[in-house]
């Protein structure tokens, strides 16, 4: 069975420009999540996407925004790009619907590092 | 809020001892999922051991294990005859009962010395 794959592994914006992060989950997996990595911070949760729902969403600003595909593929997005928002953005999919006993672990992919010149 | 504490930034161990990381976390909630994650250098991250609260009997696999003190809001992970593999950052998380959001602590850099 394929692993999360997050796609570019790689890539270097400007200030201001804006760019797009994919994740395909596993197969059969229908909560998607996202996590900003950084050293200082460690994870911090952007959103969850269940059945192309946005079920919760973290502290960040609305320049982040995300979005589930019918096949469950996710997208991120961040506009008007930030120094700040150079990190490695996990994310993470569960074939658990989060609620009670039905809680699955989270398989993560490697990541999409993100550089801000 | 969830917050989860991670007071040990760096540690190291030398081969086939044991070492216990420490995690503490807060919250008003009374059913709720706590996780260890390991993520070796460069390489994606992965369970290594998990317990639910409802549970009193503490979570072991292989050689992970956990101390779990609900009432202190504590939830430590040893590891046993520790080998060069378990070098990497090691991240407690907690997650409620409604919805797959998880709440990381800063993370453990673990080195296994030879």
């Amino acid at each position: 069975k394929a692993g999360v794959t997050q796609t570019p592994r790689y890539l270097i914006k400007t200030r201001g420009q804006q760019v797009t992060l994919s994740c395909s989950p596993i197969s059969g997996h229908r909560s998607v999540s996202w996590y900003q990595q950084t050293p200082g911070q460690g994870l911090q949760f952007l959103f969850e996407y269940f059945s192309e729902t946005q079920r919760n969403k973290g502290n960040f600003p609305g320049r982040f925004s995300g979005r589930q595909f019918s096949n469950s593929r996710s997208e991120m997005n961040v506009s008007t790009l930030e120094l700040g928002d150079s990190a490695l953005y996990l994310c993470a999919s569960s074939s658990g619907t989060g609620y009670l006993a039905n809680t699955g672990e989270l398989f993560f992919g490697e990541g999409s590092r993100l550089t801000v010149l | 809020a969830q917050t989860v504490t991670q007071s040990q930034p760096e540690m190291s161990v030398q081969e086939a001892e044991t070492v216990t990381l420490s995690c503490t976390y807060d919250t008003s909630e009374n059913n709720y999922y706590l996780f260890w994650y390991k993520q070796p250098p460069s390489r994606q991250m992965i369970l290594v051991i998990r317990q639910e609260a409802y549970k009193q009997q503490n979570a072991t696999e292989n050689r992970f294990s956990v101390n779990f003190q609900k009432a202190a809001k504590s939830f430590s992970l040893k590891i046993s005859d520790s080998q060069l593999g378990d070098t990497a950052m090691y991240f407690c998380a907690f997650m409620r009962n409604t919805g797959n959001q998880f709440y990381f602590g800063t993370g453990t850099s673990l080195t296994v010395i030879p």
